[in-house]
């Protein structure tokens, strides 16, 4: 129940093209879903993140898109760019509940092709 | 300092021997939290820290594993008797306050390898 599916594992897009990544959790506790990207060698930095009490943010070419009743978060990069070739993650977690941790999906390796 | 700092960056050991993990987190954040980052999945939680006690021990893998920090500032992550499946990135991040709904700033790893 404290998992947080992630998919797919990997990704390859054209430049332009939109990415998009998906989530999925169990916890209806949860209420803070964040997204991490992190390039090699280097830690995970912080991108965007939502609540659930909205169904989109926005944040430059970069949105995550919340489905309260389905459980699942996505992460859409539109007109992506080489320098968005990355490791992303998406993470929950719930204040509410004192879980004062997240809990990260495994990842999505993306690659976006010049 | 600037940001998160993690010594060493790299560190092979031979299986059966001790290592120390240290962390520098950002001057004045109260939250530090260490994290294990495996081949192929995700960041697993290990522990974290709120000033110098550690509410929440439940991600150390067993008791070879164990983890302090003094003066609410520096902390040492260690595993003793090292094994191969301890091979892995070890992540420290740090935060104004506990995790939950606020920024969690990373280090760039200590990558662990052990033979």
């Amino acid at each position: 129940q404290q998992q947080v599916k992630q998919s797919p594992q990997s990704l390859i897009v054209q430049k332009g093209g939109i990415s998009i990544i998906n989530c999925a959790y169990e916890n209806t506790a949860f209420d803070y879903f964040p997204w991490y990207q992190q390039f090699p060698g280097k830690g995970p930095a912080l991108l965007i993140a939502i609540r659930p009490d909205v169904s989109e943010k926005k944040e430059g070419r970069f949105t995550i898109s919340f489905n309260k009743s389905a459980k699942q978060f996505s992460l859409h990069i539109m007109d992506s760019q080489p320098g968005d070739s990355a490791t992303y993650f998406c993470a929950a977690s719930s204040v509410l509940s004192g879980t004062y941790k997240y809990i990260f999906g495994t990842g999505t390796r993306l690659k976006v092709l010049a | 300092g600037a940001g998160v700092s993690q010594s060493p960056s790299n560190k092979v050991t031979e299986k059966g021997k001790d290592v120390e993990l240290r962390c520098d987190p950002i001057s004045g954040h109260t939250a530090l939290y260490w994290y294990r980052q495996s081949l192929g999945q995700g960041l697993e939680f290990l522990i974290y820290f709120q000033g110098n006690s550690a509410p929440d021990k439940s991600g150390l893998p067993s008791d070879r594993f164990s983890a302090e920090r003094t003066g609410g500032s520096v902390s040492t992550l260690t595993i003793q008797r090292t094994q191969q499946e301890d091979s892995a990135v070890y992540l420290c991040a740090s935060s104004p306050r506990l995790f939950g709904n606020t920024e969690a700033f990373f280090g760039q790893g200590t990558r662990l390898t052990v033979v």
